[in-house]
């Protein structure tokens, strides 16, 4: 099974601020990866596809990088309503794997 | 736009049974293959199963193997998850969500397992 660390597990920034988590990969997924916000009480949502791709209708502020082992999820500039907690998601291979998740709080 | 509600959630004792639905709709059904993830309270997001199009070709995560069974009616746009020898540990609320890459998400559906 391919396993996802996500880090960091939580993260506190202000407004304006520039926010990047990590997710690595146990083994190779090319750019088989997913990236989720998620509110309180709320579904998932999927902010980015293949790594890099911006899911339509997500602000541009959301940006995805990486291929292989080593992905990033960055918010160029956090917004109030960017408090949620953020998951990666390899879709390369079965069983899917989700990392352990980011709760970013707002200063 | 892509709709999924799930349903068919609520409290069963250990050891019961317990189908979830979800219907599809905004989307051509029949294409795409689903999945169902859940998470328990307070906790992170846990893969369940995926189901292909077809629905010849099914996946599971080791903690529900022999126990969970996703299927789907194409002629009614619906995929299912058919739950037995439910466990304390399988309380979680229930998502479906589209492809095997999670694409939409329905609202979720609570499972509460407990005497």
């Amino acid at each position: 099974d391919i396993q996802m660390t996500q880090s960091p597990s939580s993260l506190s920034a202000s407004v304006g601020d520039r926010v990047t988590i990590t997710c690595r990969a146990s083994q190779g997924i090319t750019n088989d990866l997913g990236w989720y916000q998620q509110k309180p009480g709320k579904a998932p949502k999927r902010l980015i596809y293949a790594a890099s791709s911006l899911q339509s209708g997500v602000p541009s502020r959301f940006s995805g990088s990486g291929s292989g082992t080593e992905f990033t999820l960055t918010i160029s500039s956090l917004q109030p309503e960017d408090f949620a907690t953020y998951y990666c998601l390899q879709y390369n291979s079965y069983p899917r794997t989700f990392g352990g998740g980011t709760k970013v709080e707002i200063k | 736009e892509v709709q999924l509600v799930e349903s068919g959630g609520g409290l069963v004792q250990p050891g019961g049974s317990l189908r979830l639905s979800c219907a599809a709709s905004g989307f051509t059904f029949s294409n795409y293959a689903m999945s169902w993830v859940r998470q328990a309270p307070g906790k992170g997001l846990e893969w369940v199963s995926s189901i292909s199009n077809s629905g010849s070709n099914t996946y599971y995560a080791d903690s529900v193997k022999g126990r969970f069974t996703p299927s789907r009616d194409s002629s009614k746009d619906t995929l299912f998850l058919q739950m037995n020898s439910l466990r304390a540990e399988d309380t979680a609320v229930y998502y479906c969500a589209t492809h095997t890459a999670m694409a939409d998400w329905g609202q979720g559906t609570l499972v509460t397992v407990s005497s």
